[in-house]
């Protein structure tokens, strides 16, 4: 089946580094979903990817997928602790069965 | 609104007991699914249901039974409980397809098999 990796599987930083975390699939991917899990709670969709090479941006949160739709990326510019958590990516296997990745679980350091 | 709402939050049986895992969405939402949560690995389906009546497997569905007789309702079912199925099990749903629809996940639940 398919398979979704994520890289690296954690991660921390200084308050105000930039941070990234790369998603990688064994398949083409229609789209591909990013979602966060804030420590003791539950995951929480972020952002949809469609198109080839897409780039999109949340404040301070870019978001990337490849021109091959096989792997994406999240990057974060000056973290700040409410960025603590974990970073899921997921995509589809087929219409019905999301696949998500292993996780980047970022810490952030006052 | 309450979304999606799973009980108990946490649970300790013993190997060999049997439990149900509820879920309940007040969303309408056609698709519900069964994911569990390791450390190191991800997130990873158990069951998915596409609407009521019809259910199907998903990665590590072993150990498990679900039914879907209702659009709200999705439990989970372990008929004999093994230490291999500690985790923590998130119930989720989206309003159409699970591929291409962003998920609503419930707060989970902690279960501990000793």
């Amino acid at each position: 089946g398919q398979q979704v990796m994520q890289i690296p599987q954690y991660q921390h930083v200084q308050e105000g580094e930039d941070f990234t975390t790369y998603c990688n699939s064994s398949t083409t991917l229609s789209n591909i979903q990013w979602y966060k899990q804030r420590p003791g709670g539950h995951p929480v969709f972020l952002i949809q990817l469609v198109k080839s090479g897409e780039v999109k941006k949340q404040k301070r949160l870019t978001f990337q997928f490849g021109e091959a739709k096989k792997n994406s990326s999240l990057h974060i510019t000056a973290t700040q602790t409410t960025d603590v958590g974990t970073y899921f990516c997921a995509g589809p296997e087929n219409t019905d069965k999301l696949i998500f990745g292993t996780g980047t679980r970022l810490q952030v350091f006052p | 609104n309450a979304g999606v709402t799973q009980t108990p939050k946490f649970q300790v049986l013993k190997t060999g007991q049997s439990m149900t895992l509820q879920c309940a969405q007040d969303m309408n939402h056609e698709y519900m699914s069964w994911y569990r949560q390791d450390p190191g690995m991800g997130l990873r389906l158990i069951h998915y249901s596409v609407g009521a009546g019809i259910t199907d497997q998903g990665e590590v569905p072993n150990g498990y039974n679900v039914s879907r007789s209702t659009t709200e309702d999705f439990p989970l079912r372990l008929l004999s409980a093994a230490p291999s199925q500690t985790s923590v099990y998130f119930c989720a749903s989206s309003s159409r397809t699970g591929g291409g629809e962003k998920l609503f996940f419930g707060s989970g639940t902690q279960l501990s098999v000793l």
